[in-house]
């Protein structure tokens, strides 16, 4: 069972406007999340997190929505720029006795036209 | 950047054979894992390491083993080789249970 999912395998925007990825987890016991940002032939960076006490945590063009009840999170960048043309990877974690493991879902391929 | 090293970074052997993934770190932290990465699947854990000599078990473990007998090092090991586990490989060492830090990818094929 896929407990993390992206269900847009693909998102297309221009550059200046906005994108919005999506990621949706059916495990109650996660309770922090990360997005990940993943070029060709280079392992996946860190981008954003957030914590389940929080619904919204931003870094600069990034911001990341979480909605518990609904066990959604989105992450926007805005404005996009061509150079955030990756694929997007959603992660999530269970703190305590996890040992820090992340379960991932399928990731999704932004890409951004000047 | 986070001091990881894989090696080989690409590989090619024949099915049957046993393989071994190095994954080296200079970060001393403490956790260190195994992920492999295949299309409409994301990335998803093999195994990891909560210490020296301490590892376990993850969601795609059948047909590898791993070891860790130095905090620097993590192994992989494919014992007979299989087309199945043509993939990309990656590393990933955390220190703090919340965040991982991935190594470049090592690109298995298994012909």
């Amino acid at each position: 069972d896929q407990q993390v999912k992206q269900n847009s395998p693909s998102l297309s925007v221009q550059e200046g406007r906005i994108s919005i990825l999506n990621c949706d987890y059916t495990n109650s016991m996660f309770d922090y999340f990360l997005w990940y940002k993943k070029y060709p032939a280079e392992g996946p960076t860190f981008l954003i997190s957030i914590s389940s006490i929080k619904d919204k945590n931003e870094d600069g063009r990034f911001t990341v929505f979480l909605n518990k009840s609904a066990k959604h999170l989105s992450l926007h960048i805005v404005p996009s720029q061509p150079g955030d043309s990756a694929v997007y990877f959603c992660a999530a974690s269970a703190s305590g006795t996890s040992y820090g493991k992340l379960t991932f879902g399928q990731g999704t391929i932004l890409t951004v036209h000047p | 950047d986070a001091g990881i090293t894989q090696s080989p970074r690409h590989k090619v052997t024949e099915t049957g054979t046993p393989v071994t993934l190095r994954c080296h770190q200079t970060e001393n932290h403490r956790y260190m894992y195994w992920y492999r990465q295949d299309p409409g699947h994301g990335l998803r854990l093999i195994h990891y390491s909560y210490g020296v000599k301490d590892t376990d078990k993850g969601e795609v473990s059948d047909g590898y083993s791993v070891s860790r007998s130095k905090t620097e090092d993590f192994l992989l090991t494919l014992e007979s080789a299989t087309s199945s586990q043509t993939s990309v490989y990656f590393c990933a060492i955390s220190e703090s249970q919340v965040m991982a830090f991935f190594g470049q990818g090592t690109r298995l094929t298994v012909v």
